[in-house]
């Protein structure tokens, strides 16, 4: 089992410009979380969807920000355009949320770095 | 609003030392409180949870919630347990896990 897997690891981009980032959940997991990292703080939710539905994507920026769960499993992060502030880790997690056992498990990771 | 602080940015210990990481949380529900670890180069796992009430690599954590606090603790530290560690807050009914900052420990030779 690999895990949550996220790609890039690492993004260099300039600000002003797009970027995106994948996720695969580990396979029959019904939950997948986004979550923003910031350089010495811990993780903060930006949206959760129940397969294809975002059922909490109220710390979204949605001038900038934008995520898709098409077909329930693999999602897409979007950032356009970036600023300077958007550097950061974005970390992927997925849980099955099943008898109260909804243990989330997360990525390594997509290291962003906006020059 | 919910809300995890964890007031201590780094600790150090001394191998064989006991090491106490504390987490106060701010909820007027029944909070799930969670401990989660990230070792060098690994992604973030979870260690433990209150409701298992179990020791997970000779740690432990007890919710006090007259104190609102789930401080883990470990008796004798070990090289290996140097991490990363998050105290994180579940409140009932949601499924969004609120994070404190972190608190780096390193347990020296």
């Amino acid at each position: 089992e690999a895990g949550v897997v996220q790609s890039p690891r690492y993004k260099i981009i300039e600000k002003k410009q797009p970027v995106a980032f994948w996720c695969n959940p580990i396979s029959g997991h019904n939950t997948l979380y986004w979550y923003l990292q910031n350089l010495g703080q811990g993780p903060e939710l930006l949206i959760r969807y129940e397969n294809e539905e975002a059922v909490d994507d109220s710390q979204l920026p949605k001038d900038r920000f934008s995520a898709e769960r098409l077909k329930g499993v693999d999602s897409t992060l979007k950032i356009q355009p970036a600023e300077l502030g958007d550097s950061a880790v974005y970390l992927c997690a997925s849980s099955m949320i099943a008898g109260g056992h909804n243990e989330q498990f997360f990525g390594p990771g997509t290291r962003l770095t906006v020059l | 609003a919910q809300r995890v602080t964890q007031p201590e940015k780094l600790l150090s210990v001394f191998k064989g030392a006991p090491v106490e990481l504390k987490c106060n949380y701010s909820y007027s529900g029944s909070p799930e409180l969670f401990w989660y670890v990230q070792y060098s180069r690994q992604r973030l796992q979870l260690l433990l949870r209150h409701i298992s009430r179990e020791s997970i690599k000779g740690f432990t954590a007890d919710l006090n919630k007259g104190e609102t606090s789930f401080h883990l603790k470990k008796p004798f530290a070990q090289e290996e347990d140097s991490a990363m560690y998050y105290c994180a807050l579940r409140a009932g009914g949601s499924e969004k896990l609120v994070f404190g900052k972190g608190t780096k420990l390193t347990v020296n030779p």
